[in-house]
């Protein structure tokens, strides 16, 4: 069974443009979770998709949004870059959502803010 | 809210040894999960080792072991016969409580040296 894919793997964008990143998860896997990681605030919860539906969001700005597909492929959107969204951007799949059940990671996206 | 601190920033320890990785967390829910995860620098995010909190009992895969105290809110991670491929940041985490996330700690640079 294939693992969670991410697209692209690397990004090169400067301040004030748009981004969009995509994320497929495992197959059977209904939930997508986003998380930011850099080196200062570390691995941070951006949101949570299952159904379609957003079920959790994390403390970002209304610039960081998202969206889950019929096919359970999710793709987050980042409006007006900034220099500290420069990080890698990871999704993780998993079964379901509402009790824990293992999420697993992409290889996630390097996006970096020139 | 839920918080998770690693203090260690960085450790070393030479080939075939043991070492040991420290985290503590806060939280005021009962029933929660903890895990340690594994970033190599290829970046992809491996679960390591998991533990529910009802649980007693240590959890042991491998080479890898937890010492799970509930009362004093601490989940160590000891990796016995380090290997040159345990080279990683180590990532505590917490799950639990009303929100769907996993909560990180900052990391661990954990260096297996020949």
């Amino acid at each position: 069974k294939a693992g969670v894919t991410q697209t692209p793997r690397y990004l090169i964008k400067t301040r004030g443009q748009q981004v969009t990143l995509s994320c497929s998860p495992i197959s059977g896997h209904r939930s997508v979770s986003w998380y930011q990681q850099t080196p200062g605030q570390g691995l941070q919860f951006l949101f949570e998709y299952f159904s379609e539906t957003q079920r959790n969001k994390g403390n970002f700005p209304g610039r960081f949004s998202g969206r889950q597909f019929s096919n359970s492929r999710s793709e987050m959107n980042v409006s007006t870059l900034e220099l500290g969204d420069s990080a890698l951007y990871l999704c993780a799949s998993s079964l379901w959502t509402g009790h824990y059940n293992e999420q697993f990671f992409g290889p996630g996206t390097r996006l970096t803010v020139l | 809210a839920q918080t998770v601190t690693q203090s260690q920033p960085e450790m070393s320890v030479q080939e075939a040894e043991t070492v040991t990785l420290s985290c503590t967390y806060d939280t005021s829910e009962n029933n929660y999960y903890l895990f340690w995860y594994k970033q190599p620098p290829s970046r992809q995010m491996i679960l390591v080792i998991r533990q529910e909190a009802y649980k007693q009992q240590n959890a042991t895969e491998n080479r890898f072991s937890v010492n799970f105290q509930k009362a004093a809110k601490s989940f160590s991670l000891k990796i016995s016969d380090s290997q040159l491929g345990d080279t990683a940041m180590y990532f505590c985490a917490f799950y639990g409580g009303s929100q769907g996330n996993l909560i990180f700690g900052k990391g661990t640079k954990l260096s297996v040296k020949p």
